[in-house]
């Protein structure tokens, strides 16, 4: 069984332009979430795809996108990249509703 | 509005002592509780939750107690161990809700030898 995983692992871009992140979620996960963490922060929820559908939506901006795929990979699309921006991106897979498994997250710095 | 609050921001113990962690949460329709470790340059991981049911669940070194009442939960780390320091997040969600968590703002473990 493998773990959840995401790529890539750093990634640098200036501000204005757009970023797409990915994840792999674990094997037989259906749910994947993602969060951004500011640096010391707790991690945040941005939305999470259940069966490649929104499932539900944080509080966060609509340049932040997602999509989910059959087999249930997901992306993360942030347009229009604002300084703010920069911070580890997490994304989590599940099964249905049952716990959360964290991926090592994508660092992403906006200059 | 900060659902979920996480104290103290930092904590020092001394190897084979207790180390304790609490959180109190504003939502009582929250019902699944999990506590995340995390290493530097890496995801959380998921450590130990509890469902509001139990006053308190115990795995090895770790127990969650859990107050519904006060709106409150606890993780104490018995025997701490210079490998357990990390930073601890307290999370709360609903599970029904497609389970979007609501994370503390961590805690930053450091074991003494």
């Amino acid at each position: 069984e493998t773990g959840v995983t995401q790529s890539p692992t750093h990634l640098i871009k200036t501000r204005g332009q757009q970023v797409t992140l990915r994840c792999s979620s674990q094997s037989g996960h259906n749910t994947v979430s993602w969060y951004q963490q500011a640096l010391g922060q707790g991690p945040q929820f941005i939305f999470q795809y259940y069966r490649e559908e929104e499932n539900g939506r944080g509080n966060f901006p609509p340049r932040f996108s997602g999509l989910q795929f059959p087999n249930y990979s997901s992306e993360l699309n942030v347009n229009a990249l604002e300084l703010d921006d920069s911070a580890l991106y997490l994304c989590a897979s599940s099964f249905d509703i049952y716990e959360q498994y964290f991926g090592p997250g994508t660092r992403l710095t906006v200059t | 509005q900060q659902q979920v609050k996480q104290s103290p921001q930092s904590l020092i113990v001394q190897k084979g002592g207790i180390s304790i962690i609490n959180c109190a949460y504003e939502n009582t329709a929250f019902d699944y509780f999990p506590w995340y470790q995390q290493f530097p340059g890496k995801g959380p991981a998921l450590l130990i939750a509890i469902r509001p049911d139990v006053s308190e669940k115990k795995e090895g070194r770790f127990t969650i107690s859990f107050n519904k009442s006060a709106k409150q939960f606890s993780l104490h780390i018995m025997d701490s161990q210079p490998g357990d320091s990390a930073t601890y997040f307290c999370a709360a969600s609903l599970l029904y809700n497609f389970n979007k968590f609501y994370f503390g703002s961590g805690t930053k473990l450091n074991v003494k030898p």
